[in-house]
């Protein structure tokens, strides 16, 4: 079975700064999709950013990159120059390939709850 | 805004009673997920629907069901309610089952 695991329950930074969150994961597959999603006190999930397996490249859409290691099995978000609107809870997931024969459905974990202050 | 709707976005029931929640999908979306979180926890998956029929399902018991509709809207219902059934419930919908998940702001069910 796959699992997800985020180490961090807490983390805070000053605004302008940098934070990174952690994420490690299981699983025996070898073609799959993570997620790092934030869900702002409105109760609504957001995607972030998306990683494929299969792409050796580290994902970034502007300020939020990845640190993927797939041999680690770790999946690390970077915040740049944070924002107090980045205060949120962020979630790490997974979810297997639907041409392995899964319903696609997302894995959390934890969840970390990071505060960016002023 | 991701164009997910879900509805009611409170509700308070009693243990025993059932319950019925809404989600409305984005607009192309044929693929529904339903997920429950529980305070401090991250999502559970419950079940997916795709094209209307049920694509899988997580560790939930029976007297959590669903529909899909032709439209691709969803229910997810829950029967004899229990106190640990107190949660935010989610869903999410998708082109397919494997893209990009867009959630609703969610459902907060609380069982007194």
């Amino acid at each position: 079975a796959q699992t997800v695991t985020q180490s961090q329950p807490e983390m805070s930074v000053q605004e302008a700064e940098t934070v990174t969150l952690s994420c490690t994961y299981d699983t025996s597959e070898n073609n799959y999709y993570l997620f790092w999603y934030k869900q702002p006190p409105s109760r609504q999930m957001i995607l972030v950013i998306r990683q494929e397996a299969y792409k050796q490249q580290n994902a970034t859409e502007n300020r939020f990159s990845v640190n993927f290691q797939k041999a680690a099995k770790s999946f690390s978000l970077k915040i740049s120059d944070s924002q107090l609107g980045d205060t949120a809870m962020y979630f790490c997931a997974f979810m297997t390939s639907f041409y392995g024969g899964s319903q696609g459905n997302l894995i959390f974990g934890k969840g970390t709850k990071l505060s960016v202050k002023p | 805004e991701t164009g997910v709707t879900q509805s009611p976005t409170h509700l308070i029931k009693t243990r025993g009673q059932q319950v019925t929640l809404r989600c409305s999908s984005q607009s192309g979306h044929n693929t529904v997920s339903w997920y429950q979180q529980a305070l401090g926890q991250g999502p559970q998956f419950i079940f997916q629907y795709y094209r209307e029929e049920e694509n899988g399902r997580g560790n939930f018991p029976p007297r959590f069901s669903g529909l899909q509709f032709p439209n691709y809207s969803s229910e997810l219902n829950v029967n004899a309610l229990e106190l640990d059934d107190s949660a935010l419930y989610l869903c999410a919908s998708s082109v397919t089952p494997n893209t990009e998940a867009f959630f609703g702001q969610g459902t907060r069910l609380t069982v007194v």
